[in-house]
């Protein structure tokens, strides 16, 4: 099981600005998960990247993994208070039989 | 679909008191799992099962804890007796046999006195 590393540990920002978060790990991943978790709830899917170098767009939030497959990072524009919450990225193991989750960015957007 | 069900949703108790928390999964997933989510360690797999029978329980910290899941609706994960380093939320999550996405439960916020 690979250690994933996560930054920042936490960030606050106002409305409408732009940020970016970051996934690492010193192993190569054979696929990776970005989830959301709101205050008081359950972590969220947001999306699967497989191939390095791949972009996945959802709106205002792009998702690119690394082409050595070894990082990720997500990047949201013009963020919204509606945004504030726990990114956490997660690794498949063993065809996503279990998730070996990183300990998250808390994004807080205020108005 | 209702969702991952999770009860309660919050439990404070003393320490040495049993505690059982329960979770109803999406109708047709065969895969139950249980995590553990504290400040300090972020989200921790404890146990899963496919098709109610136990997969993995490398994750579960210690002998108080135990899961059992007697049909495909319905999992416990019990914690007999229970000490304040307990303390944590943990959530239900249950994924389809043919999707890579895991379902998680709203969560039981635990807290042992």
């Amino acid at each position: 099981t690979q250690l994933l590393e996560q930054s920042p540990q936490f960030l606050s920002i106002q409305e409408g600005e732009n940020l970016t978060v970051y996934c690492n790990s010193s192993s190569v991943f054979s696929s990776l998960q970005w989830y959301r978790q709101e205050p008081g709830e359950g972590p969220v899917l947001l999306v699967t990247v497989v191939t390095g170098g791949e972009v996945k767009k959802l709106k205002r939030l792009t998702f690119q993994f690394g082409d050595a497959r070894k990082d990720s990072s997500l990047h949201i524009t013009a963020a919204q208070p509606g945004d504030t919450g726990l990114y956490l990225c997660a690794d498949p193991n063993s065809g996503y039989s279990t998730l070996t989750f990183g300990k998250g960015t808390m994004l807080l957007v205020s108005p | 679909d209702a969702g991952v069900i999770q009860s309660p949703r919050h439990e404070v108790t003393e320490m040495g008191q049993e505690v059982t928390l329960r979770c109803k999964p999406i109708s047709g997933h065969n895969s139950l799992f249980w995590y553990r989510q504290t400040m300090m360690r972020g989200l921790e797999l404890l146990i899963y099962f496919n098709n109610n029978v136990p997969i993995d329980d490398s994750g579960m910290p210690e002998d108080r804890f135990s899961a059992k899941m007697p049909n495909a609706s319905f999992s416990t994960l019990k914690i007999q007796p229970s000490e304040p380093r307990d303390s944590a939320v943990y959530f239900c999550a249950s994924r389809d046999r043919n999707n890579n996405e895991q379902f998680f439960g709203p969560g039981t916020r635990l807290t042992v006195l």
